[in-house]
């Protein structure tokens, strides 16, 4: 059973442009996380979604960020007009749907460098 | 406001020597806490999880213990290795059923290099 897997690992975008960022969660999990960790930082809880879903976001910009989870594919994070201070480490992570599970596991990662 | 600290900030530890780290809380209505490692460049990986009836828990050389009522818990790490050497990270979790799992507070982390 593979784990959360997230692409590309590395992203380098110059101001302006968009981001796009893929988590495809562990087999069998319905529930996604999008954490955000800007360098020295801890990470910071953005968006969670479950298929075709967005619970709760209140942990996204309000501008130029998005998120969704489809049916069928991974879950994309959104950029639009990349700036510096979007630089950092933007981690996924999944759980199962079972009512209670607590248990959520990290992807590798992606970073994101705005030049 | 929901928070989570960590200390100390960095750690730097002798191979073979045994470490505590420390969190304190303030995280309503607890639900659970986690210990996390992160090596360099990867995302976290769990290393234990209580709930508010457990004081302690282990994994391997790993052991976290949990005091609700002072809201503090520490991860103590036995005979470190250089493998050791990463992130740890303690988070909470707030809510209950369903919604438990969605809003984690990160602490910043205790960053522990192990040395030969």
């Amino acid at each position: 059973n593979a784990g959360v897997m997230q692409n590309p690992r590395h992203l380098v975008r110059r101001r302006g442009q968009e981001a796009r960022l893929r988590c495809s969660p562990m087999k069998g999990h319905s529930h996604v996380y999008w954490y955000r960790q800007l360098p020295e930082e801890g990470l910071k809880f953005m968006v969670y979604l479950q298929k075709e879903n967005i619970i709760d976001e209140s942990g996204m910009p309000k501008e130029r960020f998005s998120a969704e989870f489809p049916k069928e594919g991974p879950s994309i994070l959104r950029i639009q007009q990349v700036v510096r201070g979007d630089s950092a480490a933007y981690f996924c992570a999944s759980s199962p749907p079972s009512l209670g599970s607590n248990e959520q596991f990290f992807g590798p990662g992606t970073r994101l460098t705005v030049l | 406001k929901n928070q989570v600290e960590q200390s100390p900030q960095s750690l730097i530890i002798l191979e073979g020597k045994n470490c505590t780290l420390q969190c304190n809380y303030t995280v309503s209505p607890f639900s659970n806490l986690r210990w996390y490692k992160q090596d360099t460049g990867r995302g976290p990986v769990s290393l234990t999880i209580m709930t508010f009836s457990e004081n302690t828990k282990s994994n391997g050389r790993y052991t976290a213990t949990l005091d609700a009522d002072t809201k503090q818990s520490s991860l103590h790490i036995t005979a470190s290795q250089l493998s050791d050497s990463a992130s740890y990270i303690c988070v909470v979790s707030a809510g209950w059923g369903k919604a438990a799992g969605n809003k984690l507070t990160f602490g910043g982390g205790t960053r522990v290099l192990v040395k030969p």
